[in-house]
């Protein structure tokens, strides 16, 4: 299975402020197959990115994907408040389907 | 709108089984599968399978081969999840969404999701 690696595990900003998040597989993701996924407390993630840097409908364009083979790239422009969650990246290029462990974007 | 609704939260003991159904509306329910991911406390997602709505498929994780099976009820729009011989550590808010695959070894990005539902195993 293709591990994913997520960093930093929490990240501490402004609102205003860009936010850039990391994602490294342990193995060539096929096609750029990889999604970004937003969770807030109490709710189920949902997509923001996919194919790596497609946004899915209705996201704004603050938010942009980027990368290619092993490392990919999630970034915020500007962080609004509703912002302040957690970041999952997900491969789909290889069965199984896998999960990074998360980016924690928080207020400081 | 796309809507998956889910179960209510459950509480089983060790060794029990539980099945958690999904109810899908909002689109054509045959057109695409389901995945089920589940998420312990504090931890990422994880993915446990995926049925075709459209041709009885089904893919499991190998961590849960033997102890799951993905159901379809055409007829309701509703899908279901049985995982048996339960562990603590089964412990997780078990998620459904849509997912199309052109064939059940080709993952894509599972999209919506399900509400959720908490599955706590506990003596």
């Amino acid at each position: 299975d293709i591990v994913l690696t997520q960093s930093p595990a929490t990240l501490s900003l402004s609102p205003g402020e860009r936010a850039t998040l990391s994602c490294g597989a342990s193995q060539s993701v096929t096609a750029s197959s990889l999604a970004w996924y937003q969770q807030k407390p109490g709710l189920a993630p949902r997509v923001l990115i996919y194919d790596a840097s497609t946004r899915a409908p209705g996201i704004p364009d603050r938010f942009s994907g980027s990368g290619s083979g092993t490392d990919f790239t999630l970034t915020i422009s500007r962080l609004e408040p509703e912002d302040f969650a957690v970041y999952y990246c997900q491969q789909y290029g290889s069965s199984p389907g896998t999960f990074g462990q998360g980016t924690k974007v928080e207020i400081k | 709108q796309v809507q998956l609704v889910q179960s209510g939260a459950e509480l089983k003991k060790p060794g029990a089984s539980v099945k958690v159904s999904c109810k899908a509306s909002g689109y054509t329910f045959t057109s695409y599968g389901i995945s089920w991911v589940r998420q312990a406390p504090g931890h990422g997602p994880e993915w446990v399978g995926w049925i075709s709505a459209y041709s009885d498929d089904t893919n499991y994780a190998q961590k849960f081969q033997g102890r799951v099976t993905m159901t379809i009820d055409t007829s309701t729009s509703t899908a279901y999840m049985e995982l048996k011989s339960l562990r603590s550590d089964d412990t997780a808010v078990y998620y459904c969404a849509r997912e199309f695959r052109s064939s059940a070894w080709t993952p894509n990005w599972p999209d919506p999701w399900g509400q959720g539902t908490l599955i706590t195993v506990s003596s």
